[in-house]
């Protein structure tokens, strides 16, 4: 099993609806978690780093962490069709291990007008 | 600085021969990170320098691959006897010291044929 798990999708949504995409994780040492936006055959944009559990907000993007059950969450309010890319969850243990991230394997979104 | 840079964007070899990949980071970063990722998976983590001391490195760099950042400024990757297993994306990542806030490069892809 990995530390990171992330359903791959594809996801398919029109343009102006909520997207939710979700990530599971296993180690309870993972104390930061991330979501990456990668465009095809480019390298991963950061999007949202959280540290507690809660929500972080950052425009049309909402991050959730829920350490209880060890779940993460990326919320897209109004998807655009430049949305459309792989997004990727990520974690981080800190400590001596700060930027040693365990990727989920990426959920490819696609925005259609 | 316009961000993490890397060179070449794309090489392709023939199993057998070596290969050297550049990573040039965000100049005020003192952390730098090697990471692998093939088709339809998430980023995993090969090595990082803390400045120019190599201060971990994954189980899944082979003794064909070295790393090495002299003067703590750009980095090389080199893989020597390449091999079709090696096809895939090198993506350097940079950050502060105690952040796993990571800037990725838009990565070297790799095939062996």
């Amino acid at each position: 099993q990995k530390e990171v798990e992330q359903d791959p999708g594809p996801l398919s949504v029109p343009e102006g609806a909520i997207v939710s995409l979700n990530c599971t994780y296993s180690n309870s040492a993972f104390q930061y978690f991330m979501w990456y936006r990668q465009y095809s055959r480019k390298g991963p944009e950061l999007l949202m780093y959280t540290y507690s559990s809660g929500n972080k907000e950052d425009g049309r993007f909402t991050a959730q962490v829920d350490k209880s059950s060890k779940y993460i969450s990326l919320f897209i309010r109004d998807s655009q069709p430049s949305d459309s890319a792989t997004y990727l969850c990520a974690t981080d243990k800190g400590g001596t291990s700060y930027g040693k991230l365990t990727f989920g394997q990426g959920t490819i979104l696609t925005v259609h007008p | 600085d316009t961000g993490v840079s890397q060179d070449p964007r794309h090489k392709i070899t023939k199993r057998g021969q070596n290969v050297t990949f550049r990573c040039d980071p965000i100049s005020e970063h003192n952390r730098l990170y090697w990471y692998r990722q093939t088709l339809g998976q998430g980023p995993e983590f090969l090595t990082y320098f803390q400045n120019e001391a190599q201060l971990e490195k994954s189980r899944l760099l082979s003794d064909r691959f070295s790393a090495e950042r002299p003067k703590g400024s750009f980095s090389t990757l080199e893989i020597q006897r390449t091999e079709q297993g090696d096809s895939a994306m090198y993506l350097c990542a940079s950050g502060w010291l105690n952040t796993g806030e990571l800037f990725f490069g838009e990565g070297s892809r790799l095939t062996v044929l």
